[in-house]
């Protein structure tokens, strides 16, 4: 069982937005301003979206966008392109014994 | 450009030792936090293990008294020493650079599997 929930599946239509929650506690995703998102297609290295819960990083569109209310962050996915269609994992700073904590991840299904 | 290319996995019994590396291109590992991250086939990621200098590293505690992690500055290279290897430890070993506390860089990953 993952430190961090996600939804177990997320879908769209070409065009549209999805939100990805991410829930956890006050000792990681509501208590450090260190939530990262991470895109991994099939067999490939997962690929860094945001950090910092909003920071997008150099080239990566700005289709892609982070928030975050108490102890849960999301991820929206503005205008839904064929090519978004993978796993979404969510990754908090946790500061204890466990340093880092994922989420299960989400996959997305671009209909 | 940052590369991250990680070599050493393969299949091993249960209670054997594994050493993974992972070797860097386009930044030094000296300079910056590098991280070990797992992903256990078809499940989701899990951190293992980050190093920041040789007297600061850190581990989760599924792996701890295990597994070391190390770094070769000469050769740019990160390392994992795995020891009494479980059925539990089979996974994608992925290694990531760690800038500030986001791993911002990964490799493919190399896989790892324990046979009981």
């Amino acid at each position: 069982q993952s430190a961090l929930t996600q939804p177990a599946s997320v879908s769209g239509s070409p065009g549209q937005s999805i939100t990805i929650s991410c829930t956890g506690n006050g000792s990681d995703v509501g208590g450090y301003n260190y939530v990262s998102w991470y895109q991994q297609y099939p067999g490939k290295a997962p690929k860094l979206m945001i950090y910092d819960v909003t920071k997008r990083p150099s080239g990566v569109s700005n289709r892609f966008s982070g928030s975050r209310s108490g102890n849960t962050a999301s991820l929206t996915i503005s205008g839904l392109q064929a090519e978004d269609e993978a796993d979404y994992y969510c990754c908090s700073y946790a500061g204890g014994s466990s340093l880092w904590v994922f989420g299960g991840g989400t996959p997305l299904t671009v209909l | 450009e940052v590369q991250l290319e990680e070599s050493g996995g393969g299949l091993i019994q249960r209670g054997g030792s594994l050493r993974l590396s992972c070797s860097a291109s386009g930044f030094t590992v000296s300079n910056n936090y590098m991280s070990w991250v797992r992903q256990a086939p078809g499940k989701g990621l899990e951190w293992v293990s980050s190093i920041y200098s040789a007297s600061s590293t850190y581990y989760a505690d599924s792996v701890k008294g295990r597994f070391t992690i190390s770094r070769d500055n000469s050769k740019n290279t990160l390392y994992l020493q795995m020891n009494s290897l479980r059925a539990e430890d089979t996974a994608f070993y992925f290694c990531a650079r760690t800038r500030g506390v986001t791993h911002d860089y990964w490799g493919q990953g190399t896989l790892v599997t324990v046979s009981s």
